[in-house]
C-alpha cells in the first residue's frame, strides 16, 4: 500500500510534442505529490508539486493533473524540447513523513 | 547560497574497507536522507533521520551506517558487510514537520569497488 507504481519506464517524443508520465497509489492517506526531474550524474531537483485538494496544476511547460478518485496523478510537458531529456520520478507522502518514489520514467526528446 | 553539499563527488573503495560520504547541509532543516540509485533504476531508501541524534533504518540498510550528531551533518559509512556498493548515493534534506515537504536533493557521490 506504501507503493507508488510509475510508467512508461521509458519514453520517447519529437521536439515539440507532449510527454505524459503517470503515476498510480494505493495510500488514500498521501497528501503531497511532487514530481523530480534528474539529469545524468545530478542529484534529482523538485519540478512541480501538487496537493490533493487541486486537480491541476500547471507552471511553465509542466502540469500535474491529478484524480483523486482513482488515485492517479500524471506530469505533463508541453512543447517538449531537447533539453528536458531526463529521468522523472513522481512521488508521494504523508504530510512531513518521508517521499515514497516511483521507480523513474527515461525522456528523451528528439529533435 | 543554502544547499546540500556532498563529498567526494566520486570515490573508489577497496574490497573488505569501510569508507565514509559526506553530506553537510546550511538550509537549517531537521530531516535528512541518504539514497542509493544503481544504473537505471529508481531511488532506494537506504537511512534517514527526522532529529538530531536520531535515525531510522531504510529499505536497504544492511551493510550501512550513519550518525546524525550534528543538525547540518549526516555521513553515511560503507561497511565491508555491503557486498555490491558500486552504486550513486544521493543525500537529500527536508524542512520536516510543518512543511514544505520537498526535498532538496545533494549533487552525489559516485562509489566505484576496485
Amino acid at each position: 500500500q506504501q507503493q507508488v507504481k510509475q510508467s512508461p519506464q521509458s519514453l520517447i517524443v519529437q521536439k515539440g510534442g507532449i510527454s505524459i508520465i503517470n503515476c498510480a497509489y494505493e495510500n488514500t492517506a498521501f497528501d503531497y505529490f511532487p514530481w523530480y526531474q534528474q539529469f545524468p550524474g545530478k542529484g534529482p531537483a523538485l519540478l512541480i508539486a501538487i496537493r490533493p485538494d487541486v486537480s491541476e496544476k500547471k507552471e511553465g511547460r509542466f502540469t500535474i493533473s491529478f484524480n483523486k478518485s482513482a488515485k492517479q496523478f500524471s506530469l505533463h510537458i508541453m512543447d517538449s524540447q531537447p533539453g528536458d531529456s531526463a529521468t522523472y520520478f513522481c512521488a508521494a507522502s504523508i504530510s512531513a513523513d518521508k517521499l515514497i518514489f516511483g521507480t523513474g520514467t527515461r525522456l528523451q526528446v528528439f529533435p | 547560497d543554502g544547499g546540500i553539499t556532498q563529498s567526494p563527488k566520486y570515490l573508489f573503495r577497496k574490497e573488505g574497507q569501510n569508507v565514509t560520504l559526506s553530506c553537510e547541509q546550511n538550509l537549517n532543516h531537521d530531516a535528512m536522507y541518504w539514497y542509493r540509485q544503481d544504473p537505471g533504476q529508481g531511488l532506494r531508501l537506504i537511512y534517514y533521520s527526522q532529529i538530531v541524534n536520531d535515525f531510522q533504518k531504510g529499505d536497504i540498510a544492511e551493510g550501512y551506517s550513519v550518525s546524525r550528531e550534528k543538525k547540518e551533518s549526516f555521513p553515511l559509512t560503507v561497511t565491508s558487510a555491503q557486498k555490491n556498493p558500486t552504486a550513486f548515493y544521493l543525500c537529500a534534506s527536508s524542512i520536516g514537520t510543518g512543511g514544505p515537504y520537498g526535498y532538496t536533493f545533494g549533487s552525489g557521490t559516485r562509489l566505484t569497488v576496485v
